[in-house]
């Protein structure tokens, strides 16, 4: 069974771009959360999908990210404009069952670089 | 805000030796914990979890204790090998969002 996989692996961007990553969970897997690491800081969470819908977006920055998951299957995070800031790497994880409770699986990873 | 750290950002151990690696957590409604392994060019895998109503659980030559009284989790990985190296998180959640902790390199020397 394929894991959670993420595209790109990097991207390096000039501040003001904009930058799509995109998140294909394991099958059947209802729930995707979106987390994003900046350097030697702590695992953050961005937001949480119940299939289609937003279940909690309460970790995202500001209304410069835009996630979204048409269809329920695979997700894409959009950044746009790109801040100096917004530079780390960005997991994706998704669950089968609804609860944290439940074991998340872990995709390699975005390494997003803005100069 | 939650506050998820480790006691030592690095940790080198001999081949053969057994690691302990250790995390604070702030909030005491925690009622579940995890550990992660992440290695290079992976994302964090799990490796073994805990219910706030036990003190100890083992796994394949990982044991993670939790003690509640000073907030305190650790991960003991026995007779550490070359592929333990790693960056290892500890997660906590109280059922909603889990925070992470920044994370412990740890660097098995042969």
């Amino acid at each position: 069974e394929a894991g959670v996989t993420q595209f790109p692996s990097h991207s390096v961007i000039e501040k003001g771009q904009t930058v799509t990553l995109r998140c294909d969970p394991i099958s059947g897997h209802d729930n995707l959360y979106w987390y994003r690491r900046v350097m030697g800081k702590e695992i953050k969470f961005l937001l949480h999908f119940v299939k289609e819908s937003k279940q909690d977006e309460s970790g995202m920055p500001n209304n410069r990210f835009l996630a979204e998951r048409t269809g329920g299957t695979y997700s894409t995070l959009k950044v746009q404009p790109a801040e100096l800031e917004d530079s780390g790497v960005y997991f994706c994880a998704s669950s089968q069952v609804w609860g944290t409770t439940d074991t998340q699986y872990f995709g390699p990873g975005t390494r997003l670089t803005v100069l | 805000g939650e506050s998820v750290g480790l006691h030592l950002p690095t940790l080198s151990v001999q081949e053969g030796d057994n690691s302990i690696i250790n995390c604070a957590y702030s909030n005491s409604a925690s009622d579940y914990f995890i550990w992660y392994k992440q290695e290079s060019g992976k994302g964090p895998q799990f490796i073994i979890d805990i219910r706030s109503n036990m003190d100890k659980r083992q796994g394949q030559r990982v044991t993670v204790l939790l003690n509640k009284t000073v907030k305190h989790l650790s991960l003991q990985i026995a007779a550490t090998q070359p592929g333990d190296s790693a960056v290892y998180f500890c997660a906590e959640t109280t059922g909603n969002q889990f925070y992470f902790g920044t994370g412990t390199s740890l660097t098995v020397i042969p």
